[in-house]
Formats: structure tokens, sequence, C-alpha cells
């Protein structure tokens, strides 16, 4: 079955200082990979999602970016954070052989300080 | 185009009451869906997902929800509320198309009465 590995779990970094969440998916291959944030007292944004790899897609203009070096892993980072960036971010797949079906990493708390 | 829609941002019931929270969607490819439920400062959880067998399909806690394909509908529902449940709750759907992402509905934030 597919897992979805994301770290780390919560990161308090401050403003101005770079940011690299990464996830890896296990159990398939060539999955659809995407970025979420959900900011506090808001639903899930979608921020990046890649149908394969090297090829990055971007939802909203923002301060982040994302890639996708490896078929399993998917990136975000940012140069210089800003305290708008703090929120929980969600990595998720998913696979479209048979039933397409979504898959989820825990997520990130970050917190900008 | 397609979408998800959250009917209601919140809803409050009385703790053993029955729940209904609403989710439609709209697209012209057939959908695989799924609930899932987020407690405070934690990750999500998958409470059911349909995927083209039963179109009844049971959770975990006590969640149902049922595929309406000619109400475009996925509604969860719960026989009896308890305290635990209160939490944000997302439907979140998948369409049968490789470039398609995943969608979620803005969520419902469900309040148990005592």
């Amino acid at each position: 079955s597919q897992t979805i590995h994301q770290w780390p779990a919560t990161l308090v970094q401050p403003v101005g200082s770079p940011l690299s969440l990464e996830c890896t998916v296990e159990g398939t291959s060539n999955p659809n990979l995407y970025w979420y944030r959900q900011a506090a007292g808001r639903g899930l944004q979608l921020l990046f999602y890649s149908v394969g790899i090297g090829q990055i897609s971007s939802e909203v203009p923002q301060n982040l970016s994302a890639s996708r070096p490896q078929d399993r892993q998917f990136i975000l980072s940012s140069k210089k954070l800003l305290l708008s960036d703090s929120g929980f971010y969600l990595c998720a797949c998913h696979t479209n052989r048979g039933l397409a079906e979504a898959f989820f990493g825990q997520g990130t708390r970050l917190t900008v300080v | 185009a397609q979408s998800v829609t959250q009917l209601d941002s919140h809803v409050s019931v009385s703790e053993g009451t029955p729940v209904l929270l609403r989710c439609n969607y709209s697209s012209s490819y057939s959908p695989s869906l799924f609930w899932y439920v987020q407690h405070p400062n934690k990750g999500l959880q998958l409470l059911l997902k349909y995927t083209s067998a039963a179109t009844l399909v049971k959770g975990i806690n006590g969640f149902e929800a049922e595929f309406k394909k000619s109400e475009t509908s996925f509604h969860l529902t719960k026989p009896s509320a308890h305290m635990s449940d209160a939490a944000e709750y997302f439907c979140v759907v998948i369409f049968m198309n490789r470039d398609d992402k995943i969608i979620f509905g803005k969520g419902t934030r469900l309040h148990i009465l005592p």
C-alpha cells in the first residue's frame, strides 16, 4: 500500500530564514503530488501540484517554490520566510491506476517568528 | 469545471443527536470521494471513501456516507453525535482523469453541544 512520509512534523523558524519541507512516497510510481497549506482558521489551499519529475504547477503567487527532483520526492522551499508563511502544510498524492485514491502525509506545522 | 462544495461552514448538534454534513460535487467524470476529519492541531484522518463499489460506505467511529450520482452528493452522517466528534471535516474528491487535482471542500466545523 502507499504511504507518504512528510517531515518535520513541527518547525519554528525566524523571519527571513530558508525553508525546506520534504515529502516522499512509497508503494507506487509516477504519482501526482501536491502541497497544500492551511492557514489558521482557514480551509486547505492548493499551493503546487506535479504530474511528473520536474513538472510543477503553481496555483497561487507566493513566497514559496516547489521541486520534484525524483519521481517520488516533492520538496517545498522558501529562500526567506515571511510571518504570513505560518500554517499547516500538507503533502498529498494520488495515482490514477484503477481506482483513484488519495493519500496524505501527517503534515508540518510551521510557525514563523 | 470540477468542484466540490461543502454547503455548511459550521454545524452545531447536541450530543446524542444525528449528524449530517453535506457535500456536493460538480464534474462530468466519475469521482472517488473521501471524508477526512481534522482534530485541532492534528493531521488528516480518513473517515471513509467511495471508489465505485457500494454506494453506501461505512467508515470509522460510526460515520457513513452515501454516494448519490443523480444528486452528485456524498453527505456524511452519524446517528448519534459524541463530544469527541467535534472537529473539522473535509470532503475530498478526485476525478478519474490523470491531470485532475485532489480537490478539497472548504471544510465544515462540527460543534457538539452538551
